[in-house]
Parts: structure tokens; sequence; C-alpha cells
């Protein structure tokens, strides 16, 4: 089945930095990639939605300065927190369309902001 | 605008009980519908999915009706095991661009 990996899997940083996580499709070229934010014991909240080569497109309430969303590739896709803040620690989650209706998701990375 | 309702849990059953986590969702146009398990310490996985009315989506033991007429897609299972434990996440699609709509998410326990 189709694979997505994400990168770090975890990640711990000071306030004021600036964090990217990576999220690959090792086996298939990702039309479209989502990003998205799981709060502890809460569903997922869509963050976002990048075609390649083209700009995300954000949904309401995410603020596109702070969540900077690069898809240069077919495979790549990268989430970078800029000036990470506390409020900001989550759950991260990527994935990636095939162009069906079905996406596959990538593990996951936890980012603690201190 | 889009929206999945879905039971609200956790949910504890003993090993070989049935299972049922409701699921009911609001939607423009004709969604496509499904069930996502996230086991511990793992991403989400597909489960099922099934695309237009009155098709079912099977696969582990556990299978889901797409409803049009109660706009539903209760997940269900005739036999649970502890290996079933996790969070599912029933979730539509509607429009082209392709975007999940999910609902709350349901823990389950299967205990030995």
């Amino acid at each position: 089945g189709a694979v997505v990996s994400q990168h770090p899997s975890r990640v711990i940083c000071k306030s004021g930095t600036s964090v990217k996580i990576e999220c690959r499709s090792l086996d298939f070229q990702a039309t479209t990639m989502f990003w998205y934010r799981q709060f502890p014991k809460q569903s997922l909240m869509l963050m976002a939605t990048s075609n390649e080569g083209s700009k995300a497109t954000y949904e309401q309430g995410v603020e596109k300065d702070k969540f900077l969303i690069n898809h240069a590739s077919l495979t790549l896709s990268t989430l970078t927190v800029t000036s990470a803040h506390p409020e900001d620690s989550s759950f991260y989650i990527c994935s990636a369309g095939d162009g069906t209706d079905t996406q596959y998701f990538g593990p996951g990375t936890r980012l603690t902001v201190l | 605008g889009n929206s999945v309702t879905q039971m609200e849990g956790p949910v504890t059953l003993s090993e070989e009980a049935f299972l049922t986590i409701n699921c009911t969702y609001t939607a423009t146009g004709y969604p496509s519908l499904f069930w996502y398990v996230q086991y511990p310490g793992e991403g989400l996985q597909l489960l099922l999915k099934a695309t237009k009315a009155d098709d079912k989506g099977s696969n582990k033991g556990f299978e889901a009706t797409y409803r049009k007429e109660t706009t539903s897609f209760h997940l269900e299972k005739g036999s649970v095991q502890v290996s079933d434990s996790a969070v599912y996440f029933c979730a539509l699609e509607a429009g082209s661009a392709r975007q999940l709509t999910f609902g709350s998410g349901t823990q389950l326990t299967v205990l030995p």
C-alpha cells in the first residue's frame, strides 16, 4: 500500500525558534498534500491544502505566515512552524492524495515548545 | 458546510462482543464516506470506505453501509478482538478539493 513518512517523529524546541516538518510520499506521486493538527483526545483539524508547485490554501483561522507550507515536488511537502510558542505544541499530521478520493496519512510529528 | 457527528466514547467491550459506532453526516452534494483507525502511537490508516448510496465498505471484519436516507455510515463488527483497540474516525470527502472532514473520534478498548 501507499506509504507516507514524516520526519521528525517528535521534536522539542525552545520558544521563538522555527521547526521544519517533512512529509514524503514514498511510493507514489502526491498531487495534493494536506496538513492537520490534532489536539489530545480530539479530532484532526485541517490546517492547509497544498498542491505541488502552487501556494497552499489555508483554512480559516490558520496563520499562513506562522505555518509556512512548501510543496516543492510531487513527493515532498514541508511545514515550518515559525517563531514557535508553547501554544503551538501539538501533534501535526500530513496526508497525501494520489488523485483519487483516498488520502494516505503519515505517522505524525509531536511538537513540544518549551 | 460539511460536518460529521460521531458517537462519543470511550467504548469498552469484552472480546468477541458486537461493536457499533454511530456516524451521521451533513454534506452538500454526494460525499464519499470513510472510516479511519488510529492505533496507539501510529498514524491514521484507512479502514474502509464507500463512495455512493447503499455501498457497503468492509475490511478486517468491519463493515459500514452508506445510508443516504438517514445520512449515516455506522461502523459494525460482529466479534471484536483485543487488537481492535484503537481510535476510530468517521470522515467524509465532498467537492473537488479532496478535503476530509473528520468526526471527533471514538476510543475503543477491548478487554480480554
